[in-house]
């Protein structure tokens, strides 16, 4: 059972665009999201997160926008540049007795076009 | 520069041989982690550990095994029971406490000879 639904399986914008990619949860558990950007043969990293006690979050041209009450929160790309071309996975995580679970998505396969 | 070192970057098994993927980290992390990545099903966890000398399996730990013997260290074992080993292998780590983000290494491609 995926515990994070994310879409679209993927995406092309026009450079200068907006790109949105959307995530939804069902357990109210999760206390933390994190957003990853994943380019081919490298690992995930770190772009941008959001706790819910708060319902946006913007770094530079990357925005997290969260409704805790709909359980859904999204990454929002403005003036996408060919470079932002890549893999994005939205995640999820919890505290455990066996320490913090992360979740993740199914990834975003974003392409701006020139 | 602290990270994480996964190595190898490309690793081929035969059948029936097993293979150890490597796993260091100098951000001094307490929680360390292994996914796999297959096309179109995001992460999967394999294993995790949170101190030395303690792990717990994941979502899809048959035909893993791991070891935890230096707090820098987390070295994967995939066997020759994990008879669909071909993916891409992401180790991660983080810090202990609510909230906190993991960071990743750059993985190693496992494929089939």
């Amino acid at each position: 059972q995926q515990q994070v639904k994310q879409s679209p399986q993927s995406l092309i914008v026009q450079k200068g665009g907006i790109s949105i990619i959307n995530c939804a949860y069902e357990n109210t558990a999760f206390d933390y999201f994190p957003w990853y950007q994943q380019f081919p043969g490298k690992g995930p990293a770190l772009l941008i997160a959001i706790r819910p006690d708060v319902s946006e979050k913007k770094e530079g041209r990357f925005t997290i926008s969260f409704n805790k009450s709909a359980k859904q929160f999204s990454l929002h790309i403005m003036d996408s540049q060919p470079g932002d071309s890549a893999t994005y996975f939205c995640a999820a995580s919890k505290p455990a007795n066996t320490g913090n679970q992360f979740y993740f998505g199914t990834g975003t396969s974003l392409t701006v076009i020139p | 520069d602290g990270g994480i070192t996964q190595s190898p970057k490309y690793l081929f098994r035969k059948e029936g041989q097993n293979v150890t993927l490597s796993c260091e980290q100098n951000l001094n992390h307490d929680a360390m982690y292994w996914y796999r990545q297959d096309p179109g099903q995001g992460l999967r966890l394999i294993y995790y550990s949170q101190i030395v000398n303690d792990f717990q399996k994941g979502d899809i730990a048959e035909g893993y095994s791991v070891s935890r013997e230096k707090k820098e260290s987390f070295p994967l074992t995939v066997t020759s029971a994990q008879k669909n080993p071909t993916a891409f292998y992401l180790c991660a780590s983080s810090t202990s406490g609510r909230g906190q983000p993991q960071h990743f290494g750059d993985g190693t491609r496992l494929s089939i000879l």
